[in-house]
């Protein structure tokens, strides 16, 4: 079965700083992966996925993260977060091919945007 | 345009009392998933389902039931309740194929 590892649990960064946060996965073999934000008392929505093709995959809100297949890795990036990034993020994986394996979430990762 | 809606938000229940977490979906996804969220946890899948009239288990399953009677509802059934259970439910759904799941704002169960 599938796992996701996501390195750090906090995060805290400097507002117009850049931010990387971690995510590992376990298997090599085709996978879908996934980047969601949860905002304070709300669901999770999609910030970005790879499911094929390009490995540098853009997202909303200025994010975007590198598919490294040889690392299994997914790291999510922003070259300058804003107060409003503040949030938590989860990274998550599927099994690829069909897309109908329900998703794997990591524990996510609390950033905290420092004025 | 709703997508994704559950019911209650909020409850507070006693030990050994049983409740109905409500979901419905207006997207007509085929999928249907129950999750719950615990603080430094992330997400544990509880119960799926891929189509009416079926479902299935997913990491966490103990104490609660599922059923999908239609395409939109997905309710989630805990019978006695423990404080274990004490979390934060997702419902979500996604369309057959697509990896992207849509998620509900959450409903806050707290068993005292």
């Amino acid at each position: 079965a599938q796992s996701v590892t996501q390195l750090d649990s906090q995060v805290p960064v400097f507002e117009e700083a850049p931010v990387e946060l971690r995510c590992n996965y376990s298997s090599s073999v085709s996978v879908y992966l996934f980047w969601y934000v949860q905002y304070p008392n709300q669901g999770l929505q999609l910030l970005l996925k790879y499911l094929s093709g390009s490995t540098l995959v853009k997202g909303i809100n200025g994010f975007e993260a590198e598919f490294n297949k040889s690392q299994t890795s997914f790291h999510l990036r922003k070259p300058s977060v804003h107060i409003s990034d503040t949030a938590e993020y989860f990274c998550a994986v599927s099994d690829g091919g069909s897309g109908n394996t329900p998703l794997v979430f990591g524990k996510g990762t609390r950033l905290s945007v420092i004025a | 345009n709703a997508g994704v809606t559950q019911t209650p938000k909020f409850r507070i229940l006693k030990i050994g009392q049983s409740m109905t977490l409500q979901c419905a979906q207006d997207m007509n996804h085929n999928y249907m998933y129950w999750y719950r969220q615990d603080p430094g946890m992330g997400l544990k899948l509880i119960y799926y389902s891929v189509g009416a009239g079926i479902t299935d288990k997913g990491e966490v399953p103990n104490g609660y039931n599922v059923s999908r009677s239609t395409t939109e509802d997905f309710p989630l059934r805990l019978e006695l309740a423990a404080p274990s259970q004490t979390s934060v439910y997702f419902c979500a759904s996604k369309r057959q194929g697509s990896g992207e799941l849509f998620f509900g704002e959450g409903s806050r169960l707290t068993v005292l």
